[in-house]
């Protein structure tokens, strides 16, 4: 079965500079989550997006912003990348009101030097 | 305060043994609660819900108490291939995850 695609797996950055994540749900999902995971914490949410419009807010900073298009893939863009961005970025997706069962994609390792 | 607190651990227990791991959640509201796998580098993978009325899948048992804020996870029969993270996750509101920093579980030979 098709699963979540995250690209690029892994990115590496020098600071201030901007990096551009980019998630495709499963197909027919029309909800899509990003999470921040940094060593050894917890992922924390940032953002999610539903038919293309925001639909909740959490620790996202305001360098990044994500949007989601009209084949319900989902960027999100950092700008002024600091150290403290290097982390795994998840993006998971599910049916609106299935919310419940997020399914998460493999990831993309952020690392700011 | 965390939204979602979790004993970090680390489990190291017998290939075999029971184990357990809690879990307490701070908003009373929350209604949706999970727990999810993680293993090394990999992405968080959904392995059961918890309900009030308990839940068992083969060796696994999840159990919520609701008064006391506070989910569990048991382990019966540890298996290698058990070892990992294993996160608990509350759904608060604003329909938002909220992850415990997850409880590290090594299955010994």
């Amino acid at each position: 079965a098709a699963g979540v695609i995250q690209s690029p797996r892994h990115l590496i950055k020098e600071k201030r500079e901007t990096a551009t994540l980019k998630c495709y749900p499963i197909p027919r999902h029309d909800t899509v989550y990003w999470y921040q995971q940094g060593p050894g914490q917890d992922p924390q949410f940032l953002i999610s997006f539903y038919e293309k419009m925001q639909s909740d807010k959490g620790s996202i900073p305001d360098r990044f912003s994500a949007q989601q298009f009209s084949d319900y893939h989902s960027e999100l863009n950092m700008s002024s990348l600091e150290l403290g961005d290097s982390a795994l970025y998840f993006c998971a997706s599910s049916f609106w009101g299935i919310m419940e069962t997020q399914y998460f994609g493999p990831g993309t390792r952020l690392l700011v030097l | 305060r965390k939204e979602v607190e979790q004993d970090p651990g680390p489990f190291n227990v017998p290939e075999g043994a029971t184990v357990a791991f809690n879990c307490t959640y701070s908003n009373s509201a929350s209604q949706s609660f999970f727990w999810y796998r993680q293993d090394c580098r990999k992405e968080p993978k959904l392995l059961m819900s918890v309900y009030s009325s308990g839940n068992e899948d083969g060796r696994f048992t999840a159990q919520l108490n609701r008064a006391s804020q506070y989910i569990s996870l048991l382990i019966r029969d540890s298996k290698l291939s058990d070892s990992a993270t294993y996160l608990c996750v509350v759904i608060g509101t604003g329909n938002q995850f909220y992850f415990g920093t997850g409880t590290s579980l090594t299955v010994i030979p």
